[in-house]
């Protein structure tokens, strides 16, 4: 079975600052992919970053950047320079190659204080 | 670029009345997938088609249903609609190239279904 733990149910982050999401995974596939959505108040998913199981190098998008860590199932996003417009709920996602859905985890919701 | 379109955006239904959401995926994307969200909540999966044939099916009840046309548009029909039906339901579209793991999955804005 698959599953994603996301442990922060709420972080604050000053603007500017830099902040790290946690996310760890379990799956006994090995070859998966890990993403990351942001969701603001207004409801949308925006998909922000992926990695994949076998990709040697961390991802980065900007901003964000991916610290994975396969021996240890985690999947972090870290979030650089925060703005206020950061502030929103992130979810970890993550899917199998036997299969096609996505399993989030139970998500993150970040503010940046000014 | 083009999103993932939904409609309608907002749908308010009493109990045990039928209700049907519409998904158009990205152009060129032959999956599609429906999530439901409720209220705090994580996004659950209910069901996904690829080449308008059913591929995966998770929490979905039997109330409800859903195809995929030719034109790669997918509707989920809801019926005898219930108080926890109240969600934000999701449609997301990919490209599956081969089923590799790569492929993102891009969200639409969702419908917001309200049950009275």
């Amino acid at each position: 079975a698959q599953k994603i733990t996301q442990t922060q149910p709420g972080m604050f982050v000053q603007e500017k600052e830099a902040v790290t999401l946690d996310c760890t995974y379990d799956t006994s596939d090995p070859s998966y992919g890990l993403f990351w959505y942001k969701q603001p108040s207004s409801g949308e998913m925006i998909f922000l970053i992926y990695q994949g199981s076998y990709d040697q190098q961390n991802a980065t998008e900007g901003r964000y950047s991916l610290n994975f860590q396969k021996a240890r199932k985690s999947a972090n996003l870290v979030i650089s320079a925060s703005q206020l417009g950061d502030s929103a709920m992130y979810f970890c996602a993550m899917r199998v190659f036997t299969g096609n859905q996505f399993y989030f985890g139970t998500g993150t919701s970040l503010t940046v204080i000014p | 670029a083009a999103g993932v379109i939904q409609s309608p955006r907002h749908l308010i239904k009493e109990k045990r009345e039928t209700a049907t959401l519409k998904c158009y995926p990205i152009p060129r994307h032959d999956t599609v997938y429906w999530y439901q969200q409720g209220p705090g909540q994580d996004p659950q999966f209910l069901i996904s088609f690829y080449e308008k044939m059913q591929s995966d099916k998770g929490s979905i009840p039997d109330r409800f249903s859903a195809q995929q046309f030719s034109d790669y548009h997918s509707e989920l029909n809801m019926s005898s609609l219930e108080l926890g039906d109240s969600a934000l339901y999701f449609c997301a579209s990919s490209f599956l190239r081969g089923g590799y793991s790569t492929d993102t999955q891009y969200f639409g804005p969702g419908t917001r279904l309200t049950v009275l």
